[in-house]
Formats: C-alpha cells, sequence, structure tokens
C-alpha cells in the first residue's frame, strides 16, 4: 500500500531556534501534500495543501512565514517552523495524495511528528 | 461550508460487545465519506470509506453506509476486541480534495 513518512518522529528545540520536519511518499508520486496540526485529544486541523512545484495554499489563520512549506519533488515536502515558541508545541501530520488514487479523494497519513518547544 | 459532526466520547466498552458511533455530515454536492483510526502515538490510517449514496465501506469487522437520506455514515463492529482502543475519526472529502474532520471519538476497550 501507500506509505508516508515523516522524519523525525519527536523533536525537542529551544524557543527561538527552527526545526524542519520533513513528509516523504515512500512508493507514489504526490502532486499534493497537506499539513495538519493536532492538539492534545483534539482533531487535526488543516494548516497548508502543498503542491509540487509551486507555491502553498495556507488555511485562514496560519501564518505563512512562521510555518515555512517546501514541495521540491513529487515525493518530499518540508515544513519549517520558524522561530519556534512553546505555543507551536504539537503533533504535526502530513498526507499525500496518490495520483493513482485521484478520484477518491484519499489520502494517506504520515505517522506524525512530535514538536516540544522549551 | 462541509462539517462532520461525531458523537463525544469517550466510549468504553466490555470486549466482545457491539459499537457504534455516531457520524452526520453536513456538505455540498456528493462527497466521499471516510473512518480514520489513531492508535496511541501514532499517525492516522484510513480505515474504511465510501464514495457514493448506499455504498457500504468495511474493514477488519467495521462497516459504515453511505445514507444520503439522513447525511450520516454511522461506524458499526459487532463484537469489539481490547486491540479496537483507539481514537476514530469521521471525515469528508469534497470537491476540494481537503479532508474536512470530526473532533474524534475515543474508544476503550476493557476486557
Amino acid at each position: 500500500g501507500a506509505v508516508v513518512s515523516q522524519h523525525p518522529s519527536r523533536v525537542i528545540c529551544k524557543s527561538g531556534t527552527s526545526v524542519k520536519i520533513e513528509c516523504r511518499s515512500l512508493d507514489f508520486q504526490a502532486t499534493t501534500m497537506f499539513w495538519y496540526r493536532q492538539f492534545p485529544k483534539k482533531s487535526l486541523m488543516l494548516m497548508a495543501t502543498s503542491n509540487e512545484g509551486s507555491k502553498a495554499t495556507y488555511e485562514q489563520g496560519v501564518e505563512k512565514d512562521k510555518f515555512l512549506i517546501n514541495h521540491a519533488s513529487l515525493t518530499l515536502s518540508t515544513l519549517t517552523v520558524t522561530s519556534a515558541h512553546p505555543e507551536d508545541s504539537s503533533f504535526y501530520i502530513c498526507s499525500a495524495r496518490d495520483l493513482g488514487t485521484y478520484s477518491y479523494n484519499e489520502q494517506f497519513f504520515g505517522p506524525g511528528t512530535r514538536l516540544t518547544v522549551l | 461550508g462541509n462539517s462532520v459532526t461525531q458523537m463525544e466520547g469517550p466510549v468504553t466498552l466490555s470486549e466482545e460487545a457491539f459499537l457504534t458511533i455516531n457520524c452526520t455530515y453536513t456538505a455540498t454536492g456528493y462527497p466521499s465519506l471516510f473512518w480514520y483510526v489513531q492508535y496511541p502515538g501514532e499517525g492516522l490510517q484510513l480505515l474504511l470509506k465510501a464514495t457514493k449514496a448506499d455504498d457500504k465501506g468495511s474493514n477488519k469487522g467495521f462497516e459504515a453506509t453511505y445514507r444520503k437520506e439522513t447525511t450520516s455514515f454511522h461506524l458499526e463492529k459487532g463484537s469489539v476486541q481490547v486491540s479496537d482502543s483507539a481514537v476514530y475519526f469521521c471525515a469528508l472529502a469534497g470537491s476540494s480534495y481537503k479532508l474536512i474532520f470530526g473532533s474524534g471519538t475515543r474508544l476503550l476497550v476493557r476486557p
């Protein structure tokens, strides 16, 4: 089946530093990847839609300059949290759409990255 | 806009009990409907899906039927196991391919 990986799985950083999270589709090509944020015991909130070779589309209320998204290839998207603060601590999850299942709107999810900002 | 409403959790059941987790939706057009499961410390996994009215999605003993007349997609399982303990998310996807998630329902199955 379609597999999506994320790296790192956990990261702890100091306030003011930047953190990069990678999302890779391992066995399929993904023209579109999505980045979500999940707060403890809450649902997933879509942050942005990442399209290969073009700028990401951010959801209302998400700061573009704080959450930088790059989708450089059909198998890799990165999320960089710039100048991280404790309130950015969260579980970040990516997903990818498989070109082969285009008609079903199906997304495949990565295992998530737990970010803790001290 | 599109939205998904799930029953509040947690739901606590004994092993082999019958499970129902209610999910209703509001959407324009003809969305696809999904149930995702999240085990502790992990990302989401697709449990089942249905792409049109009256479709029944099924997997691992779980079932859900796309009911357009009641705008519902309730998740059911006839006999739950301890290993089914997880958080279950109902979701829909419209023409924009964005997934709209419900708030999630935590299921705890006791031996």
